[in-house]
């Protein structure tokens, strides 16, 4: 059972608006959260690591939110552009290792 | 500023057949890791490394060896390639272990592999 659970699969919007992607979590022992941001054939790229005691974090345009209480945490884009195309990753680690979601894949559309 | 380097970008092997997906950092990690993704699924941990001279196993090992000679390098190594092991394949690496407060982990360009 994967530990870490994203909704939706995938979202289209609109250039401009704003959306939220969702990651549901029960890894335990809790230690962060990270989500990451991967264009289609390159490697993940870091957009914010969150620890337990942390309610929000913001990457310009990007705002994380974490319920350690609930393990729940969502990703906010504001004033999406075309090139926030791309799927974004819920990661969340305990010890030694990182639990992947499968990701949302955005679609911006002009 | 070079991060982790994964070779090659493509590969295509015939059943059976072995190879070496190689990693490299330049940001003097200790901690290195290996994972492959598949469609629809989070990316699943192979092996890691804590250290020179340090591996263990992750979630799906089989069929995988790997070493840490340096700090630097972190080659997987497909013993006799199977269909199943057709996926992409990151290398990741980081300062500390993933679960240390604020550690950034960072991600190679991946390798594309067909297995036929």
């Amino acid at each position: 059972k994967n530990q870490v659970e994203q909704s939706p699969q995938s979202l289209i919007i609109l250039e401009g608006k704003n959306c939220t992607l969702q990651c549901n979590y029960t890894v335990s022992p809790f230690s962060n959260l990270r989500w990451y941001k991967q264009d289609t054939g390159r490697g993940p790229v870091s957009l914010t690591i969150m620890t337990f005691s942390e309610n929000t974090k913001s990457n310009g345009r990007y705002t994380a939110t974490l319920d350690a209480d609930t393990k729940q945490s969502s990703l906010h884009i504001t004033a999406s552009q075309l090139s926030d195309s791309a799927s974004y990753i819920c990661v969340v680690s305990g010890n030694n290792d990182m639990r992947f979601g499968a990701g949302t894949r955005l679609t911006v559309k002009p | 500023n070079a991060g982790v380097t994964q070779t090659p970008k493509f590969q295509v092997l015939k059943t059976g057949q072995s190879m070496t997906l190689q990693c490299a950092q330049d940001m003097n990690h200790e901690y290195m890791s290996w994972y492959r993704q598949d469609p629809g699924m989070g990316l699943r941990l192979i092996h890691y490394s804590v250290g020179a001279g340090i591996t263990d196993q992750g979630e799906v090992p089989n069929g995988y060896n790997v070493s840490r000679s340096t700090t630097e390098d972190f080659p997987l190594r497909l013993l006799s390639a199977a269909p199943s092991q057709t996926s992409v394949y990151f290398c990741a690496s980081s300062y500390s272990t993933p679960g240390a407060m604020n550690t950034e982990a960072f991600f190679g360009q991946g390798t594309r592999l067909t297995v036929v």
